[in-house]
C-alpha cells in the first residue's frame, strides 16, 4: 500500500515552455501533498504544501506564479512550471501524507532538463 | 525554524563493517522518519518512530528515538552493497502545519565489497 505515481519520470523541454508534472496517490486518498526539489547531492528542499480545494501554501523563495500548483481531488496534485528556463533543471518529487503519524509517501520524482 | 542536524555527510565502509547515522535537533518532534534513496528515484520510507525510546529493528537496521523525541539513531549491522544509498531522516513537528516534514542533509553511504 501506500504507493505514488509521478508522471512523467523525465522531461526535456526549450526555453520558454511550460511543463506539467503529475502527482497520484494510487491506493489512498493522500490528505495533503507536497512537492520538493532537489539538486544533486543534496537533501529535498520543499518547494509547496498542497491541500485539496484550497491554495496551496509556497515556502519562502518560491514563486508561486512560476510554479502553480492545483490540487484537483484526493489523490491528484499537479506542478507546472510556467515559462521554464535552464535554472529550473532539477529533480522534482511529490510526496503524499496520511493522517497517521504525519508520514509522507514519495514519488519516484520527475527529472526536468530545460535547454 | 525546526533544524536537523544529520551526521555523517557522508560515509564510505567495507561489506560487514558496522555504522551509525545520527539525527539531532534542538526541537521536539511527533514523529521522526527514516527513508532511504536511491540515485533517480524518490525517497523510500524504512520506519516511522513515534513514543520517546522507541526502538524498531528492520533486519539489520535499528532505528531509535531519542527519550525526548529530539535525536534519532540509525544503526546498521554488517553492511551489505545492497545498503549503499541516501539516507534520510524527517521529523514531523508538534503544531500547526505539523504534516511538513523537517529533513536532515542525508547521510551518502557507500558499502565496498
Amino acid at each position: 500500500g501506500a504507493v505514488v505515481s509521478q508522471h512523467p519520470s523525465w522531461v526535456i523541454c526549450k526555453s520558454g515552455t511550460s511543463v506539467k508534472i503529475e502527482c497520484r496517490s494510487l491506493d489512498f486518498q493522500a490528505t495533503t501533498m507536497f512537492w520538493y526539489r532537489q539538486f544533486p547531492k543534496q537533501s529535498l528542499m520543499l518547494m509547496a504544501t498542497s491541500n485539496e480545494g484550497s491554495k496551496a501554501t509556497y515556502e519562502q523563495g518560491v514563486e508561486k506564479d512560476k510554479f502553480l500548483i492545483n490540487h484537483a481531488s484526493l489523490t491528484l496534485s499537479t506542478l507546472t512550471v510556467t515559462s521554464a528556463h535552464p535554472e529550473d533543471s532539477s529533480f522534482y518529487i511529490c510526496s503524499a501524507a496520511t493522517s497517521s503519524y504525519n508520514e509522507q509517501f514519495f514519488g519516484p520524482g520527475t527529472r526536468l532538463t530545460v535547454l | 525554524t525546526q533544524l536537523l542536524e544529520q551526521s555523517p555527510q557522508f560515509l564510505s565502509i567495507q561489506e560487514g563493517e558496522n555504522l551509525t547515522v545520527y539525527c539531532n535537533s534542538s526541537s521536539v518532534f511527533s514523529s521522526l522518519q527514516w527513508y532511504r534513496q536511491e540515485p533517480g528515484e524518490g525517497p523510500v520510507l524504512l520506519v516511522t518512530v513515534v513514543t520517546g525510546g522507541e526502538v524498531k529493528k528492520l533486519k539489520r537496521l535499528t532505528f531509535q528515538f531519542g527519550d525526548a523525541r529530539k535525536d534519532s539513531s540509525l544503526h546498521i549491522t554488517a553492511a551489505q552493497p545492497g545498503d549503499t544509498g541516501l539516507y534520510l531522516c524527517a521529523g514531523a513537528g508538534t503544531g500547526a502545519g505539523s504534516y511538513q516534514l523537517t529533513f536532515g542533509k542525508g547521510t551518502k553511504l557507500s558499502v565496498i565489497p
